[in-house]
């Protein structure tokens, strides 16, 4: 899998929209971009994940830049069970790979 | 919407029992994997299957065996349980597919081996 950079915590306010950014500079271009999370002590749990387009589901966004080198995953009101460590991954689509976690971004919902 | 159950959320077993732990997905999903999750490892990868009665190694695959006979169920056998096997267990499955291959987890076993 490409590498990716994720900051190691951000904070948000409770119905806010929350933006987590994701840097994958070598991703190659039949990698796509999924985002994963884990509340704590429960299995991780699908986001989204995309290509080139920018993709929108009924928990979040995803922006995909252009260059296909970052993105941010959006969720549009953060609530407090939003809490979590969300993932960014790149890998080929397809196939049947182990998932491989970074150390993902702490996301901190607060009231 | 998917769903991968696991038989239970905790479990606390003595060293050198056999442990089962069970998983069963209800969306038809071909591949089914067992990983394990302990703090600063990450995921790690015990098993995985793609098929009924088909298995693979994954990258700890010592002190563990697997079984599925049928294709909703993946078991995790631990034949004899030992303290460094303590950790939180996942299940995931996803479908085959060429162009995703989205893995739906489930809630996770914390296994305690004294």
């Amino acid at each position: 899998d490409a590498k990716t950079t994720q900051p190691t915590s951000m904070d948000c306010a409770e119905g806010r929209a929350a933006n987590l950014p994701c840097n994958h500079s070598t991703i190659s271009g039949n990698e796509y971009v999924y985002w994963y999370r884990q509340i704590h002590s429960q299995g991780p749990q699908y986001i989204i994940h995309g290509l080139k387009n920018n993709e929108t589901n009924e928990m979040a966004s995803l922006i995909i830049t252009e260059d296909r080198k970052s993105s941010t995953l959006i969720l549009p009101h953060a609530t407090l069970r939003d809490t979590a460590v969300y993932y960014c991954i790149v890998r080929v689509g397809g196939g049947s790979e182990k998932l491989v976690f970074g150390k993902g971004t702490k996301l901190t919902v607060n009231p | 919407d998917v769903k991968v159950t696991q038989s239970s959320r905790y479990l606390v077993k003595r060293t050198g029992e056999k442990v089962f732990l069970e998983c069963v997905q209800d969306m038809d999903h071909e591949n089914m994997f067992w990983y394990r999750q302990d703090p600063g490892l990450g995921l790690r990868l015990i098993y995985f299957s793609y098929d009924v009665k088909m298995k693979e190694k994954g990258d700890i695959p010592e002190g563990y065996s697997v079984s599925r006979e049928k294709k909703e169920r993946f078991s995790l056998i631990l034949e004899s349980a030992s303290t460094n096997q303590t950790s939180m267990y996942l299940c995931a499955s996803s479908p085959l597919s060429y162009f995703t291959d989205t893995q739906y987890f489930g809630p996770g076993t914390r296994l305690t081996v004294l």
